[in-house]
């Protein structure tokens, strides 16, 4: 079966640079790759995706690359704020089967 | 929270209890998932539904069962609640359209089993 790795999984950066999280995924069959941010005592959020048939997304400050041949997808958030501080999973999808990664506790310092 | 409401928020029982977690959405969206979510393993899938009635084992569903009547219910049960099931629980839900689709995370409900 599909399984995610991530990584760092924990993330300190300075208000105004930029953060990496890098996931990488075992099934070449998966062709959908979200990226959720969760804030403590909520819910994950969807804050953007990707398709197979795509290598790069962004919006606004928010960029997520896939390259399939490796089997590896980032997420890039420039500009970083406080409220960027949360907990951030990969996902790797075929279908309406998703598999996580453990996440990345990401704080940005004022 | 997209339309999703999950119901406790909070519980804490003892062992060997049984214990019932609602979750209740307003998309009229085809698919529903029961997620765990523990520290250090993310978000793993309990069960899911693809329809009234129609419902499926995740990876973790040992000493889990579900149940959907209606649409817009799915309720995760416990028969017989462990240690090991204290987490927290989040309901999910997607449009069922094909490749793809985009899931949406309730508020969640946080389970400890005494």
């Amino acid at each position: 079966g599909e399984n995610v790795e991530q990584h760092p999984s924990t993330l300190s950066v300075q208000e105004g640079d930029s953060a990496v999280i890098k996931c990488t995924y075992s099934d070449s069959a998966s062709n959908y790759f979200p990226w959720y941010k969760q804030e403590l005592g909520k819910g994950p959020q969807l804050i953007i995706d990707i398709r197979s048939n795509v290598g790069e997304k962004k919006d606004q400050r928010i960029a997520v690359t896939l390259n399939k041949t490796a089997k590896h997808f980032s997420l890039h958030i420039t500009e970083t704020q406080p409220e960027d501080s949360a907990v951030y999973f990969c996902a790797a999808a075929y279908g309406q089967n998703f598999v996580f990664g453990p996440g990345t506790r990401l704080s940005v310092l004022p | 929270d997209a339309g999703i409401t999950q119901s406790p928020r909070h519980k804490v029982t003892e062992t060997g209890t049984p214990v019932t977690l609602r979750c209740h959405q307003t998309e009229n969206h085809r698919y529903m998932y029961w997620y765990r979510q523990d520290p250090g393993h993310g978000l793993r899938l309990i069960h899911y539904s693809y329809g009234v009635k129609d419902t499926d084992k995740g990876e973790v569903s040992d000493g889990y069962s579900v149940s959907r009547s209606k649409t817009e219910d799915f309720l995760l049960t416990l028969e017989s609640a462990t240690s090991s099931q204290t987490s927290v629980y989040f309901c999910a839900i997607s449009e069922g359209t094909g490749v793809g689709d985009t899931q949406y995370f309730g508020p969640g409900t946080r389970l400890t089993v005494l």
